[in-house]
Formats: C-alpha cells, structure tokens, sequence
C-alpha cells in the first residue's frame, strides 16, 4: 500500500449531523483527492488539495467541505448529512499533476439515516 | 473540459477468452490517460498509464491498451482471461490541470 489511511472505515450517522473523515498520508506527496463511489458512476471528484491550505472544488462539492492544514492529514467534512451522501467515499494521493497516477486508501462507507 | 466514457457498464467472458474493455476520452488537450482495477472491498490499483512515450502501453497482470488519437480511445486489453481478472475496471483522464476525472465502470465478469 501507498501509506494511506482513511478513518473511520465504517460509519453510521443520521440526517442532519455533522460528519468528518479524515486522510493520512505518510508519502509526503504535494496533491490529495477526496472522490465518492456510487453505482452507475464511478468515481467522482469531491475536492481536492494541492498543497497545504490550498484547496479546490471537484464536481460534486456541494454540502462538502475540506481542510489541510498539515502535508499528511486531510479532512472531509459534511457540514449536516444528507441520506444522498451515503456512499463510499475514497482518499487519494499523488506525487505531482500531469502523468501521475493516483494512490487509493481502502475506502469509508459512510451510511446517512 | 475533460471527460471519459466506458463503453459497457458489465462485460462477460469465457476464462481464455479475449477481454476488450472499452474507453473513449475528451480533452481539449493532449491527455495522460489511465486504468485502473478495483476488487471488492478494496481502494483502486494502477494497472497502467500512458504518458505519450508509445501508443502501446503495457501494464500489470498481462494488460496492454492502445491509445488512438484518431479515435480518441483508449481501449483496454488482455489476450486470454483468467478467473483472478474478474473486478470492475476504471478508465481515467488527467490534461494539464491538477485533477483526475473517472468513467462509470466496467465490471468484468469471468466464466469458467
């Protein structure tokens, strides 16, 4: 593995609360995505970072937030959970833009009541 | 802005038999372009990229696509499917900006 960690694995929550995931990298690398998982449409770019406080918008962060204030952690944040958020939602790593591959941690599946 | 679309959302093949997965792009930019599995449960694993050094690219677990400029594809390969290739396979693109954009899907079936 690529030295990524996604926590929590598992979470349950109900409509309405605040939820945060967290990414850890022990790579060292500039750019980190946070994408979801959903059937029918693969992968989809939530938000991503490439470099300490700098941030951008995917194409599907409405309702999402996120925070780098150190190299290796990056967060996730649902301001207030919706059940359309319930997915599996995947951190990603990269050395640099262009022709560099992405590096998956193992995924969090994130249930919205 | 850049895109790509997988042909087929499941695919079945007989165990020996050629596996075709299929892959068009959309950039307004010469592309880096990539594939990549992903078994149940699991993060996605880079099967192979191309980077415009060759058309003809081969990657991991005897898997190769070409890349047609033409046809804006990029097509993915194996000559003879073995029962361990069954997974669902992503096509993704990344031009000149920072992120990656992914296809639905592939999920490739392997019949004994």
């Amino acid at each position: 593995d690529a030295g990524i960690t996604q926590s929590p694995r598992h979470k349950v929550t109900e409509t309405g609360t605040p939820v945060t995931l967290r990414c850890h990298q022990t790579e060292n690398h500039r750019y980190m995505y946070w994408y979801r998982q959903d059937p029918g449409h693969g992968l989809r770019l939530i938000h991503y970072s490439y470099g300490v406080k700098d941030t951008d918008k995917g194409e599907v962060s409405d309702g999402y937030s996120v925070s780098r204030s150190k190299t290796e952690d990056f967060l996730l944040t649902l301001e207030s959970a919706t059940s359309s958020q319930t997915s599996v939602y995947f951190c990603a790593i990269r050395r640099d833009a262009n022709n560099s591959p992405l590096h998956f941690g193992n995924g969090t599946r994130l249930t919205v009541t | 802005a850049q895109s790509v679309t997988q042909l087929g959302s499941h695919v079945s093949v007989s165990e020996g038999a050629l596996v075709l997965l299929r892959c068009n792009y959309s950039s307004s930019v010469p592309p880096y372009l990539f594939w990549y599995v992903q078994y149940p449960n699991q993060g996605l694993q880079l099967l192979l990229k191309y980077t415009s050094a060759a058309t003809l690219v081969k990657g991991i677990n005897g898997f190769e696509a070409e890349f047609k400029k033409s046809e804006t594809s990029f097509h993915l390969t194996k000559p003879s499917a073995h029962m361990s290739d069954a997974a669902e396979y992503f096509c993704a693109v990344s031009d000149q900006a920072n992120d990656m954009r992914f296809g639905a899907g592939t999920r490739l079936t392997v019949k004994p």
